[in-house]
């Protein structure tokens, strides 16, 4: 079965702090995904990575920034958190583009105070 | 970009019944899944269809891709199927694809 572990299911910051939200996939997959889900827009994309050290931006990369240095491993960072960046976020990941499934992680629910 | 509509927006169920979860989108599509977000936030897969059908025990789903809409058959509803449902679509784009999600159904079944 794949596996989608997200760093933290809750997680308190304070305006301005540099935030990590740390994703990892052990099926070997080459896509990696982070989304941020709100009540009334749904699930928006952040940013991608469709290999190591690639990333593309989403439909809302602003304020936000992407690592990937392993293969299973995407990290999502806030450089400096803001009280809109308050939401749940999703990470996910796909064997290759196009015709694959993605595969979620249980989420993060990050709250900026 | 590509326009998922999902009705109804709500549904509220008695244990026992059955129920059918529409996904309408607006262009041709080489992936379209239906995910089951439990309360704690997990999206859980149900089906990968971008064409056909497919059943999984209680659960069945039909892609009529030529029509541009998919259906969610859940028979024999539970309480453990509360819940909201997304359909989720990709659109070809050399190599570039991502999934544009509908603002899913809120699934409510009453024991």
């Amino acid at each position: 079965d794949v596996k989608v572990t997200q760093s933290s299911r809750y997680l308190v910051k304070r305006t301005g702090e540099k935030v990590f939200l740390e994703c990892v996939q052990d099926m070997d997959h080459e896509n990696m995904f982070w989304y941020r889900q709100d009540p009334g827009l749904g699930l928006r994309l952040i940013y991608f990575s469709y290999d190591v050290k690639m990333k593309e931006k989403g439909d809302i990369p602003e304020g936000y920034s992407v690592s990937r240095e392993k293969k299973e491993r995407f990290s999502l960072i806030l450089e400096s958190a803001s009280t809109n960046q308050t939401s749940m976020y999703l990470c996910a990941s796909s064997l290759l583009t196009g015709y694959y499934e993605q595969y979620f992680g249980p989420g993060t629910r990050l709250t900026v105070t | 970009g590509i326009q998922v509509e999902q009705s109804p927006p709500d549904l509220i169920l008695q244990e026992g019944a059955n129920s059918t979860l529409r996904c309408n989108f607006s262009d041709s599509v080489n992936n379209l899944q239906w995910f089951h977000q439990n309360p704690w936030g997990q999206l859980i897969n149900l089906f990968y269809i971008p064409s056909g059908t497919k059943q999984n025990g209680r659960l069945s789903a039909t892609t009529v891709a030529t029509e541009r809409y998919s259906l969610l058959y859940i028979s024999s509803s539970q309480t453990t199927d509360s819940g909201v449902y997304f359909c989720a679509v990709e659109i070809p784009n050399f190599g570039n694809e991502k999934l544009t999600f509908g603002t899913g159904t809120r699934l409510t079944i009453i024991p």
